[in-house]
């Protein structure tokens, strides 16, 4: 596609609950990235990816927190048992093999009542 | 991951005047310097971005000064505009084998007609 499309936009879920964002990324683009905004801690670093393995994970906050890559296309980020502190915006990034062309999706909200 | 300290936090400017945001690092390992443009709803989009080769880089209305020493790096927004209304954040690059960006806090900027 012409850009990075996530879904869905906006989640929903109780406290407890597992949920699944999902990344499409440009086509064509190795590296992906996955990063969480929130209002008490700015933009956070998750998770990178090149092709499909994850060399950095270092910015997953807890072992509720995976994600995968399948045929060097989609990504899922999947919570475990949401807590209220993982609502945010996760973001999901790509750039082709070089670093400079970093294209960012519009997000999805995520929110934990 | 405070190794990022961008000013202010928010800005008021009024039509045609220069939006001035700052950004101060620490972490030597930096070797690409963008600037992201956020408007509510989206992910962040690159506006402009320096070498650290270089001390100023200019694009239209925006321009990037850098400078090495001091471990600072601004941008400048000439003849501001409403359109300009958005939150812009500083995100550094580690290079190396991960690529990842390390965001500022962002700077809401509100440019007044």
């Amino acid at each position: 596609g012409a850009g990075v499309s996530q879904s869905p936009s906006n989640k929903v879920t109780e406290k407890g609950k597992d949920v699944e964002l999902r990344c499409d990324p440009i086509s064509g683009h190795t590296a992906l990235y996955w990063y969480r905004q929130s209002l008490g801690q700015g933009l956070e670093f998750l998770i990178y990816f090149q092709g499909n393995s994850a060399p950095d994970k270092s910015g997953l906050p807890s072992d509720r927190f995976s994600a995968e890559r399948t045929g060097g296309s989609v990504s899922t980020l999947t919570i475990q048992r949401t807590q209220q502190e993982d609502s945010a915006v996760y973001l999901c990034a790509t750039s082709p093999r070089t670093p400079y062309g970093y294209t960012f999706g519009s997000g999805t909200r995520l929110t934990v009542v | 991951q405070q190794q990022v300290k961008q000013s202010p936090q928010s800005l008021i400017v009024q039509k045609g005047g220069i939006s001035i945001i700052n950004c101060a690092y620490e972490n030597t390992a930096f070797d690409y310097f963008p600037w992201y443009q956020q408007f509510p709803g989206k992910g962040p989009a690159l506006l402009i971005a320096i070498r650290p080769d270089v001390s100023e880089k200019k694009e239209g209305r925006f321009t990037i000064s850098f400078n090495k020493s001091a471990k600072q790096f601004s941008l400048h927004i000439m003849d501001s505009q409403p359109g300009d209304s958005a939150t812009y954040f500083c995100a550094p690059l580690v290079g190396g084998a991960t690529n990842k960006l390390i965001f500022g806090t962002g700077t809401l900027l509100a440019v007044q007609p």
